[in-house]
């Protein structure tokens, strides 16, 4: 099986811009989480999609937001970059709807905020 | 609400002797625990994890874990370190009573091993 896939891999904007992260969860996984990792602060939840339902949200403000299709896919959003957006963002799924089932991550976007 | 402690940033350990990375959790209910790994410029890869039943969990590339509930921790060991194990490590937790819980991930520690 083909693993979770991210585009772009990596991505510089300016501050004030908008932008959309894509991932692409292994086949048959209904589950996707959304991470941002940065030195100081490490992974930072963002949110969990599941079978389209957005199940769980992190403490970032409203200019995060996501979305997840019928196939499984999904997207996050962020308006209005700052400085501080700049990170690694990694996407993650997993196959069922129990919580002890292991996540698969992706290589991660690595945005940078000019 | 769910936490998880990683108490050292960073471990050293000569190649060929035994490893621990330290892991200390907080939930309100049982607990799932995970072990991740991250190499440079790459996403986490899933190591281990204790469900339930038998404390020492046995896991990829001869890591193992031990879960000690009366000391909230999971610590992860590994009997001999490689040069190769040189990564960062994440442990993680979630609430087994809460529902559909976010997984909560420590800050991470990194291990370097010298040959």
């Amino acid at each position: 099986k083909a693993g979770v896939t991210q585009t772009p891999r990596y991505l510089i904007k300016t501050r004030g811009q908008q932008v959309t992260l894509s991932c692409s969860p292994i086949s048959g996984h209904r589950s996707v989480s959304w991470y941002q990792q940065t030195p100081g602060q490490g992974l930072q939840f963002l949110f969990e999609y599941f079978s389209e339902t957005q199940r769980n949200k992190g403490n970032f403000p409203g200019r995060f937001s996501g979305r997840q299709f019928s196939n499984s896919r999904s997207e996050m959003n962020v308006s209005t970059l700052e400085l501080g957006d700049s990170a690694l963002y990694l996407c993650a799924s997993s196959s069922g709807d129990s919580s002890y089932n292991e996540q698969f991550f992706g290589p991660g976007t690595r945005l940078t905020v000019l | 609400a769910q936490s998880v402690a990683q108490p050292e940033d960073q471990v050293n350990v000569a190649e060929g002797n035994p490893l621990t990375v330290k892991c200390t959790y907080s939930v309100s209910g049982n607990p799932y625990l995970f072990w991740y790994v991250q190499y440079p410029n790459r996403g986490l890869q899933f190591l281990l994890k204790y469900i339930t039943g038998d404390n020492l969990v046995k896991g990829s590339y001869g890591f193992e874990a031990e879960f000690n509930k009366s000391q909230t921790s999971f610590h992860l060991k590994k009997p001999s370190a490689l040069v190769s194990d040189s990564a960062l490590y994440f442990c993680a937790v979630r609430d087994m009573r809460s529902g559909n819980t976010p997984l909560v991930f420590g800050k991470g520690t990194r291990l370097s091993v010298i040959a």
